[in-house]
């Protein structure tokens, strides 16, 4: 079975400052992606970044980082300099093999951040 | 331009009544997805189908039903059979590459509510 945990529910910091959230995966599987969603107050969930099991190189796009740890079964993603425009809520995903060739993503509940102008 | 619709917007149910919600999407994508979301959850799948005519049941399809018709459709009606359906429900869809996940894009979701 896939586990996707983000332990912290709610981050709060004022503007400018950096913040990281924390993924922590689990699975058996050899081959597996990872991802990150962010959901502002609209709803809809939109796509950051996608990760594969076998790329351990961090990923910098603008004020956003990734840092993924194998070793730790870690994928956790930095905000720098952090902008109201910010506030979301914000999803770590796995998908691995569900079978038949079947990939199903797992969904961690989420870390609302909520940047104070 | 392309992307994923869902309609309606908001939805308000009485006790016992079905409902349909309406998912489109015009990426020529293969695989479709519903998910339901409840306050401070993640997402769990519902229903998915990764080709038309075909569907599977997610983690939580009890009362709920799909059809894939069309390659650009995939409709998902909440029965009277389902308990607790007051929700946001996203649909999303995806390509589909041989031996690999395609990135999942969502639509800008439905909330449901049971009156």
């Amino acid at each position: 079975a896939q586990k996707v945990t983000q332990a912290q529910t709610e981050i709060s910091v004022v503007e400018k400052e950096d913040v990281t959230l924390d993924c922590v995966y689990e699975t058996r599987d050899t081959t597996y992606y990872l991802f990150w969603y962010k959901q502002p107050p609209s709803g809809e969930l939109v796509f950051l970044i996608r990760r594969n099991s076998f790329d351990e190189q961090n990923e910098i796009s603008g004020r956003y980082s990734w840092n993924f740890q194998k070793s730790t079964s870690s994928f956790n993603f930095t905000i720098t300099a952090s902008q109201v425009v910010d506030s979301a809520v914000y999803f770590c995903a796995l998908s691995g093999d569900s079978g038949a060739g079947s990939y199903q993503l797992t969904f961690g509940k989420g870390t609302k951040l909520s940047v104070i102008p | 331009d392309g992307g994923i619709t869902q309609s309606p917007k908001y939805l308000f149910r009485k006790e016992g009544q079905n409902v349909t919600l309406s998912c489109e999407q015009n990426l020529n994508h293969d695989a479709m997805y519903w998910y339901r979301q409840d306050p401070g959850q993640g997402l769990r799948l519902i229903y998915y189908s990764q080709i038309v005519n075909d569907f599977q049941k997610g983690d939580i399809a009890e009362g709920y039903s799909v059809s894939r018709e069309k390659k650009e459709s995939f409709p998902l009606t909440v029965t009277s059979a389902q308990k607790n359906p007051t929700a946001f429900y996203l649909c999303a869809s995806s390509g589909n590459l041989a031996g690999t996940p395609s990135t999942q894009y969502f639509g800008p979701g439905t909330r449901l509510t049971v009156l």
